[in-house]
């Protein structure tokens, strides 16, 4: 039972590159979210899904893009990276809703030169 | 947005010392969450307590509640080495969880 995956879990891309970060979850949750954290800003929303095709923006949704063709996959992509999306990404999916337990990925440690 | 503000934003005790950790929010809520970070690893969830409960308890953890101060602490007895970690409260209410800075707790054997 993999639970919920990320991949790469380390990746170093230039700038203007364009990169996409996976998840892929288990558990048929309904819901997956999109978080980055920053040392001083802790962790912001990029983007969540309630469904499968059904996506909205968090706090920081500028130069990212996210799909959801199906339920157990979310990706996250970097249309063209800028060296302020240098992060640390994680992945979390929930079963009930918005504002219930979060199940976090191992996260995708992101640099962009 | 519900987002929770943790305090202190560091801590240093001693193993088998007990760790309490507060926070405090703005608005009304449904729940609110307290998660747990290790050290490059993704979050993990504690415990949720409900907007009527008052107190709750899991392991050696225990989360109180108070709305109308609008607060939570979370408490943690019998600190182990291992608890070594931030934590963060998720006040929520129908809306995607908002994560302050967190606090760092850092437990000495």
């Amino acid at each position: 039972d993999a639970g919920i995956t990320q991949s790469p879990r380390y990746k170093i891309t230039e700038t203007g590159r364009q990169v996409t970060l996976m998840c892929h979850q288990t558990w048929s949750h309904s819901y997956m979210f999109w978080y980055r954290q920053d040392l001083g800003h802790g962790l912001r929303l990029i983007y969540y899904s309630a469904a499968a095709d059904i996506t909205d923006k968090g706090e920081v949704p500028d130069g990212y893009v996210v799909s959801r063709s199906k339920t157990e996959n979310f990706p996250l992509t970097l249309e063209s990276a800028t060296r302020s999306q240098t992060s640390v990404y994680f992945c979390a999916s929930s079963l009930t809703g918005v504002d219930y337990e979060q199940y976090f990925g191992p996260g995708t440690r992101l640099t962009v030169t | 947005s519900q987002q929770g503000e943790e305090d202190p934003q560091a801590l240093s005790i001693q193993e088998g010392e007990n760790a309490t950790m507060n926070c405090s929010y703005k608005t009304s809520i449904n729940n609110l969450q307290w998660y747990r970070q290790n050290s490059g690893r993704g979050l993990v969830h504690l415990i949720l307590i409900r907007s009527n409960e008052r107190e709750k308890h899991s392991g050696r953890l225990r989360v109180t509640l108070d709305t109308s101060k609008k607060s939570s602490s979370l408490l943690i007895t019998a600190s182990r080495a291992a608890d070594t970690a931030s934590y963060f409260c998720a006040p929520s209410g129908n809306t995607p969880l908002v994560f302050g800075k967190g606090t760092r707790l850092s437990v000495i054997a």
